[in-house]
């Protein structure tokens, strides 16, 4: 079945240093991907929705200068996080439409010291 | 708008027995929905969807979930915990009128299942 793979599954960065999540659907393409945040024993919360060949559309509240998204070709979007900081330390998690259903990926675990 | 409510922040329950999960939702329009598990530090998997087919829907690994207009719900049902089961359980609801896919997401619930 359709697979949505998602690297690195976790890094541990220093505060000021930029991350960079890559996200890739496997044998199928992707128009539309989605990136979600996701707190210690909380919800998923969306942070952008990723168009191939387009701006990233940015929920309320969330820095477009601070999670830049890439969704340069129709298998792969890329998220990074610029300067991080320590209250950026979170689970990241990906999400790609096949024509029937939403795929997601493993999540990055994302460390910030 | 659409949400979901997830009533219970948590669910134990000894193995062998029943496990429920209530999702109230709130859309619209029509909405899909959908179960969604995940196993500590890793992605979610989904258990099942309805959109607007059969009003019960069956999932893998036992699960099922039953649609109910007249009262938003969309509970997840199993007749028989296994200890496999202990793991955070995600309501999903998406707004099937529209092409985005975007997905709003319950609270979650936790289910621990005892020996």
């Amino acid at each position: 079945g359709a697979v949505v793979s998602q690297h690195p599954s976790r890094v541990i960065c220093k505060s000021g240093t930029s991350v960079k999540i890559e996200c890739r659907s496997l044998d199928f393409q992707a128009t539309t991907m989605f990136w979600y945040r996701q707190f210690p024993k909380q919800s998923l919360m969306l942070m952008a929705t990723s168009n191939e060949g387009s701006k990233a559309t940015y929920e309320q509240g969330v820095e477009k200068d601070k999670f830049l998204i890439n969704h340069a070709s129709l298998t792969l979007s890329t998220l990074t996080v610029t300067s991080a900081h320590p209250e950026d330390s979170s689970f990241y998690i990906c999400s790609a439409r096949d024509p029937r259903q939403v795929i997601f990926g493993s999540g990055t675990q994302l460390s910030v010291l | 708008a659409q949400s979901v409510t997830q009533l219970d922040s948590h669910v134990s329950v000894s193995e062998g027995t029943p496990v429920l999960l209530r999702c109230n939702y709130s859309s619209s329009y029509s909405p899909s929905l959908f179960w969604y598990v995940q196993h500590p530090n890793k992605g979610l998997q989904l258990l099942l969807k309805y959109t607007s087919a059969a009003t019960l829907v069956k999932g893998i690994n036992g699960f099922e979930a039953e649609f109910k207009k007249s009262e938003t719900s969309f509970h997840l049902t199993k007749p028989s915990a296994h200890m496999s089961d202990a793991a955070e359980y995600f309501c999903v609801v998406s707004d099937a009128t529209t092409n985005d896919y975007k997905l709003s997401f319950g609270a979650g619930t936790t289910v621990t299942v005892r020996a």
